[in-house]
C-alpha cells in the first residue's frame, strides 16, 4: 500500500466552483500533515499544515481525521490561478521532519 | 522573505561524469533535504542533514550519493558517477522545526 494516496485526478471545473481533494496515508505514526501546491516544472509551495481541529486559511480549507487516516482540502471560488498540482504530505515521528510525498492531484480551473 | 536558493537551475552531464548540486538554505534552519523528482512522478525523499550529519536516508541514496555542508551556508549534494535515471528535478529544502520550504530545484539531464 502506498505511503501517502490521492486521487491523481485531473479535476476540471469552472471559475466560482468548490473542489475537495482526499488523501489517505497508511502509517498511523504518521505526526504532521500538510498540503503543498506545484506548479508545473516548479517547486512545491507549502499551501497550509493541517491540524486536528480542522483549519481555514481563505477559501481553503483542510481536514484531518486521525481514526479514519483521512486529510482532505477544500478550496471554495475556486480561481483560474488555483490550476495546479496539489500534494498531500505527511510527516513521522521521529524521522527529522522527512516529507512523504502523495503523487498529487492535478486542477484545472477554466474560465 | 528569506528562500532556499539552489543553482545552477539546469545542468546537462554526461553519463559516468559527476554533478555538485548546490544549495543555500535558509539560514536559521536547522534541518537540510534533498529530494527528487523525475518527470511525471512524485517527490522522492533522498536524504536529510542535521547537526552536521546524514539522519536518514533513502534506498535512492546508494553509495554514487553523497552530501556536505563544507561551509556555514552552503549544503551540497555531489552524484560521483551519473546514470541515465538520475535525470530529475533535484529540489533542496530546509526547515526550522515542522514544515520545510523548497528551493527552484536543479532540473539535472544526464545524456
Amino acid at each position: 500500500r502506498k505511503e501517502v494516496e490521492q486521487d491523481p485526478g485531473p479535476f476540471n471545473v469552472p471559475e466560482g466552483a468548490t473542489v475537495a481533494f482526499n488523501c489517505t496515508y497508511s502509517n498511523s505514526a504518521s505526526q504532521s500533515f500538510f498540503w503543498y501546491r506545484q506548479d508545473c516544472r516548479k517547486e512545491p509551495k507549502l499551501l497550509m499544515s493541517v491540524y486536528s481541529s480542522g483549519n481555514e486559511d481563505g477559501r481553503f480549507t483542510a481536514q484531518l481525521n486521525r481514526a479514519s487516516q483521512y486529510i482532505s482540502l477544500l478550496i471554495r471560488d475556486s480561481k483560474l490561478s488555483d490550476s495546479a498540482t496539489y500534494l498531500c504530505v505527511v510527516t513521522l515521528s521521529g524521522g527529522y521532519n522527512k516529507l512523504i510525498f502523495g503523487a498529487g492531484t492535478r486542477l484545472a480551473v477554466h474560465p | 522573505e528569506p528562500e532556499v536558493t539552489q543553482t545552477p537551475s539546469h545542468q546537462v552531464t554526461q553519463m559516468g561524469q559527476e554533478v555538485i548540486l548546490r544549495c543555500v538554505p535558509i539560514s536559521n534552519h536547522l534541518y537540510f533535504y534533498w529530494y527528487r523528482q523525475i518527470l511525471g512522478q512524485k517527490v522522492e525523499f533522498l536524504v536529510s542533514f542535521y547537526n552536521n550529519e546524514i539522519s536518514e536516508k533513502s534506498e535512492i541514496f546508494d553509495d554514487q550519493f553523497s552530501v556536505e555542508r563544507p561551509d556555514g551556508s552552503n549544503f551540497t549534494l555531489k552524484i560521483r558517477s551519473t546514470k541515465l535515471e538520475d535525470s530529475a528535478m533535484y529540489f533542496c529544502a530546509s526547515s526550522g522545526t515542522v514544515s520545510a520550504f523548497f528551493g527552484q530545484g536543479t532540473r539535472l539531464t544526464v545524456v
